[in-house]
Parts: C-alpha cells; sequence; structure tokens
C-alpha cells in the first residue's frame, strides 16, 4: 500500500492564482481530513469528509474548497490565492470511528505552497 | 475555544538521558488522546495512544489524568534517534473522529 499520496510536493502561486492540491489515499478509509500546519503552530482542520460525496467545514476553510467524488480521492481547492495561505498542507485519512484504531490518522508527505 | 497546550520546548537532553513532556486540554468531552511524532520536514506519525490506566511501549510511557486534564510522555534513555516535535493530540468531543493538535514540543538528543 502507497498510503495516502500528495501531488505536488511544492508549489509557488502568485496572488490571485487558483490550483488544486491532490490527494489519494489506497486504505479503503472513508474519513479524509484537509489540514494546514503553519511555522510553530499546531495542525489546524479546514475541511474532512467522511465518505464519497459528503464534505464539512473544519475549523479554518475560508479561501477553499473540496470534493469527495470517489473513496479514494480528496482534492483541496484554492481559489485565488492569498499570501496568508502559504503554509504546509496535509492530507489524512482514517478508519470509521466503530473501529477500534479508527482515531489514528495516516498523513501524507504534505504539500508546500507559498504564495508571492 | 477549545486547545491543547503543551510546552514548546526546545528540549536540548544528552543521550540517555530521561525527558518528559506534558500537555493539557481545556474540552472535557474528550475521549481520546495520543502522542504523534513529526520530524523535521515530514508528516505526523502515531506515537501513542493514551489511556486512563496509563501505558508504556519500550522506552515510552504515557499517562492522562482525566479529573487534571492533564497528559504526559516519558522518554527514557533518550537516543539520537528520538530527536523530533512531539505532539499532543486529542479527539475533539465525546465519540469524535476529529482530533485537535497541540504546537508541539521539539526534542533535540544530543551526543
Amino acid at each position: 500500500n502507497a498510503g495516502v499520496t500528495q501531488t505536488p510536493k511544492f508549489r509557488i502561486l502568485k496572488i490571485g492564482q487558483s490550483m488544486t492540491l491532490q490527494c489519494t489515499q489506497d486504505m479503503n478509509h472513508n474519513y479524509m481530513y484537509w489540514y494546514r500546519q503553519d511555522p510553530g503552530m499546531g495542525l489546524k482542520l479546514i475541511y474532512y469528509s467522511v465518505g464519497a460525496g459528503i464534505t464539512d467545514k473544519g475549523e479554518v476553510p475560508n479561501g477553499y474548497n473540496v470534493s469527495r467524488s470517489t473513496t479514494e480521492d480528496f482534492p483541496l481547492r484554492l481559489e485565488l490565492a492569498a499570501p496568508s495561505q502559504t503554509s504546509v498542507y496535509f492530507c489524512a485519512s482514517s478508519s470509521p470511528p466503530y473501529r477500534a484504531s479508527s482515531y489514528e490518522q495516516y498523513f501524507g508527505p504534505g504539500t508546500r505552497l507559498t504564495v508571492t | 475555544r477549545k486547545e491543547v497546550e503543551q510546552d514548546p520546548g526546545p528540549f536540548n537532553v544528552p543521550e540517555g538521558a530521561t525527558v518528559a513532556f506534558n500537555c493539557t486540554y481545556s474540552n472535557s468531552a474528550s475521549q481520546s488522546f495520543f502522542w504523534y511524532r513529526q520530524d523535521c520536514r515530514k508528516e505526523p506519525k502515531l506515537l501513542m495512544s493514551v489511556y486512563s490506566s496509563g501505558n508504556e511501549d519500550g522506552r515510552f510511557t504515557a499517562q492522562l489524568n482525566r479529573a487534571s486534564q492533564y497528559i504526559s510522555l516519558l522518554i527514557r534513555d533518550s537516543k539520537l534517534s528520538d530527536s523530533a516535535t512531539y505532539l499532543c493530540v486529542v479527539s475533539s468531543g465525546a465519540g469524535s473522529y476529529q482530533l485537535t493538535f497541540g504546537k508541539g514540543t521539539k526534542l533535540s538528543v544530543i551526543p
């Protein structure tokens, strides 16, 4: 299993540009998450999904959109990029809550985004 | 605001030392507790879950005090490879699969 994969690894955007961060998992996990991590800060939840077709906002959703058309994929869309969106973005997945290991989240390697 | 508070460190300790990290959380409804490890410029990975009775995994011991809303991690006989940032993580509420992450405590083990 590859686990959780993310592309791209690095990206530089100009203010106002848009992009999609890709996330794929091959563990058949229902639950998927997007976090951002700013230097010296904890991970902040942007959006999450409990299954295909179902998404919900996390703590810091403004400026982002997500979709979940399949179990495997959970792309994050940035519209009109701003310098405040410069961060490291992590995608994660986990099993449903009724499984013993459900609370362990498996993270992808991250995407380092700079908006200038 | 529901938060997880950790001492940011850094903790600089010699090889072989014992080091302890502390964490407090504000959401009394939290049911699940974890320590994650994050290496420099890498993703977080689960180190261990934390149970009310306390639990041990080799050189690592985690403890939970629900009354004080306090979690600890003890690392014995520190190795160079233990150098990383340790994240205290709690579930966001009863039955919640959402996690709240602390900012992390940085550990450097020195030869």
